[in-house]
């Protein structure tokens, strides 16, 4: 089975602090994405990483910034925490093959921002 | 811009029912769509893929059909259970780096 793994479902941070959020795939995937979902909006895509060291920026990056030093591991930087901030972040990962880039999804952290 | 739609916001029905859930999308330019079950403060878990070479895909008690020209996916859920009542959403990939575009999602609860 595949496994995305978010390192926290719960995270309470103060507004201007530097926030870390990691995720690791098990299943040798290029593509990482980052989510943030929140009522009434959706899911609205942050950055996305097609191959180690790339990134691209998603509908919403204001804000935040990425890492992706190893294929496995993508991580989502809030560079200073601010009350907009709090949301559901949900990490995915999926091939990059146009034929089966099936996405699995982590469980989410829920950050709030106070 | 692709737009994916998913009306009502959320559904009610008896246990035991059949039923249908709607998504359609305005780019047709699509290569594959999956549809998400996502339960209170969960993530999401994928339920079905469906390319854009296909017209139906199923999995157990779900069947998700695809028509690329009209712009519409359905998920039909048979035999509802109190234990399907989740959220249901459905995505399209476009291809530009596998990148998906989502509905807001159903909200069902299936009554006793």
């Amino acid at each position: 089975d595949v496994k995305v793994t978010q390192s926290s479902r719960y995270l309470v941070k103060r507004t201007g602090e530097k926030v870390f959020l990691e995720c690791v795939q098990d299943m040798d995937h290029e593509n990482m994405f980052w989510y943030r979902q929140d009522p009434g909006l959706g899911l609205r895509l942050i950055y996305f990483s097609y191959d180690v060291k790339m990134k691209e920026k998603g509908d919403i990056p204001e804000g935040y910034s990425v890492s992706r030093e190893k294929k496995e591991r993508f991580s989502l930087i809030l560079e200073s925490a601010s009350t907009n901030q709090t949301s559901m972040y949900l990490c995915a990962s999926s091939f990059r093959a146009r034929g089966n880039t099936e996405a699995f999804f982590g469980q989410g952290t829920r950050l709030t921002v106070v | 811009k692709q737009e994916v739609t998913q009306i009502p916001a959320a559904l009610s029905v008896p246990e035991g029912e059949n039923l249908v859930l709607n998504c359609s999308f305005t780019d047709s330019a699509i290569y594959n769509l999956q549809w998400f079950r996502q339960d209170p403060g969960k993530g999401l878990t994928s339920l079905l893929l469906i390319q854009s070479s296909q017209r139906e895909q199923t999995s157990g008690r779900l069947n998700a059909s695809l028509d690329k020209s009209s712009g519409r996916s359905t998920l039909y859920i048979a035999a509802s259970q109190p234990g399907d009542s989740a959220t249901y959403l459905c995505a399209v990939n476009t291809g530009a780096n596998s990148k998906l575009t989502f509905g807001k999602g159903i909200t069902l609860s299936v009554r006793p």
